[in-house]
């Protein structure tokens, strides 16, 4: 079973309007959250990394939460713009192993 | 900085053949570079690590002599898919990192390969 749930998987929204997306995990002991976008057909780029102190991290129009209690993050897109177009996916690791926990990412599309 | 670059982009090759994708670091030297698939939609799955003039460790359920990893330098790791079949059409994707196997490593632009 993924370690990693991400939800939802794909969504579709208009330019210029917000969307959250979620991820549950259950890494432990946690180590870090990181938040990848992926366009099609390329390798992951870092959005944000998140450590087990911080709550919240921006990167430009993304911002990233996270709650250790509860083992959830959300990545929130602000004023989205049609390159905003691809997959999310959220990648947790735990402490003391280096493999990294993937989740199956959520599909964006942004239409005009 | 941190650059990892990947080749070729896309490659079509026939059953039987084998092909080579290379994983490059362009501005730092990797240490450690790990190889990964991803089918539609689907995770990234670690394939195998590979860590610079020694062995790889391949995940379980990948086949060594299938996938011929090399890791000669410091910026440079080979991944040969030998006797490709078209269930090994896929998309590879290697990352990078400089501190070993416990810091950040940084992901090529992948590679499409299509066996035909």
């Amino acid at each position: 079973k993924n370690q990693v749930e991400q939800s939802p998987q794909s969504l579709i929204i208009l330019e210029g309007k917000n969307c959250t997306l979620q991820c549950n995990y259950t890494v432990s002991p946690f180590s870090n959250l990181r938040w990848y976008k992926q366009d099609t057909g390329r390798g992951p780029v870092s959005l944000t990394i998140m450590t087990f102190s911080e709550n919240t991290k921006s990167n430009g129009r993304y911002t990233a939460t996270l709650d250790a209690d509860t083992k959830q993050s959300s990545l929130h897109i602000t004023a989205s713009q049609l390159s905003d177009s691809a997959s999310y996916i959220c990648v947790v690791s735990a402490r003391d192993d280096y493999k990294l926990s993937f989740g199956a990412g959520t599909t964006v599309t942004v239409r005009a | 900085g941190a650059v990892v670059s990947q080749h070729p982009s896309w490659v079509i090759c026939k059953s039987g053949t084998s092909v080579k994708i290379e994983c490059r670091s362009l501005d730092f030297q990797a240490t450690t570079m790990f190889w990964y698939r991803q089918f539609p939609k689907q995770s990234l799955m670690l394939m195998a690590t590979s860590n610079e003039g020694s062995k790889a460790t391949y995940e379980q359920g990948v086949e060594k002599d299938k996938f011929l990893i090399n890791h000669a330098s410091l910026t440079l790791s080979t991944l040969t898919v030998t006797s490709a079949h078209p269930e090994d059409s896929s998309f590879y994707i290697c990352s990078a990192s400089a501190g070993g196997l416990y810091t950040e490593a940084f992901f090529g632009q992948g590679t499409r390969l299509t066996v035909v």
